[in-house]
């Protein structure tokens, strides 16, 4: 079945520097990709939904790359700032029809 | 308002004991999925469900039931709980089947 490997598992950036957070996945089949955050003691938030035909998508800060042929996806943060702190999850649909795979997190801190 | 609630937001059980979870969702969405939460495992799927009525296996189904009686709420149960189930754990629901997920707030099962 689909695998996603999901690095670093822990990130510590500054207020105002970038955090780049970054995804392989196995299935070449997979049509959608996704971020979701995840703040403490709550669910997971979608942050970005991407399709396969999609190589950029920039939305309020984030910038989302998705390179087909290495099968990765990244997931970067310009400019952070403490409430971007949170734990971070890539997903993606893989081959199947029914469920998404997620990546183990990665827990981001942005100290001031 | 949440549009995919959980109750009770945590528990704590005892060993050998009947729990469960409950996921209410107001999307409309055809599919809902349970997931566990473990430090250093992401989220694995114990079992979705695509239509009332019918309930499906996922990644690690074993030592849980689910029972979907109608669109809107989708239940897992624990028949006998162990320590090894104590996670976190997340319910959500999409409009078809590897689309995004959205996600309830999560329940904190301690067994003990």
């Amino acid at each position: 079945g689909e695998q996603v490997e999901q690095r670093p598992p822990h990130l510590s950036v500054r207020e105002g520097d970038s955090a780049f957070i970054i995804c392989t996945y196995t299935d070449s089949a997979t049509a959608y990709f996704y971020w979701y955050k995840q703040e403490p003691g709550a669910g997971l938030q979608l942050l970005m939904s991407v399709f396969s035909n999609v190589d950029r998508k920039e939305e309020q800060g984030l910038t989302v790359l998705l390179n087909k042929k290495d099968k990765r996806l990244s997931l970067n943060l310009t400019a952070a700032h403490p409430g971007d702190s949170a734990v971070y999850f890539c997903a993606d649909s893989g081959g199947s029809n029914y469920k998404l795979t997620f990546g183990k997190g990665t827990l981001l801190t942005v100290t001031p | 308002e949440a549009a995919v609630t959980q109750s009770p937001r945590s528990k704590v059980a005892v060993t050998g004991g009947k729990v469960t979870l409950s996921c209410h969702q107001t999307n409309n969405h055809d599919y809902m999925y349970w997931y566990r939460q473990d430090t250093g495992h992401g989220l694995r799927l114990i079992h979705y469900s695509y239509v009332a009525d019918s309930t499906e296996k996922g990644d690690i189904p074993d030592g849980y039931k689910a029972s979907r009686p109608s669109q809107e709420n989708f239940s897992l149960i624990l028949e006998l709980a162990s320590l090894s189930q104590t996670a976190v754990y997340f319910c959500a629901s999409s409009d078809t089947g590897g689309a995004e997920q959205f996600f309830g707030p999560g329940t904190r099962l301690t067994v003990l």
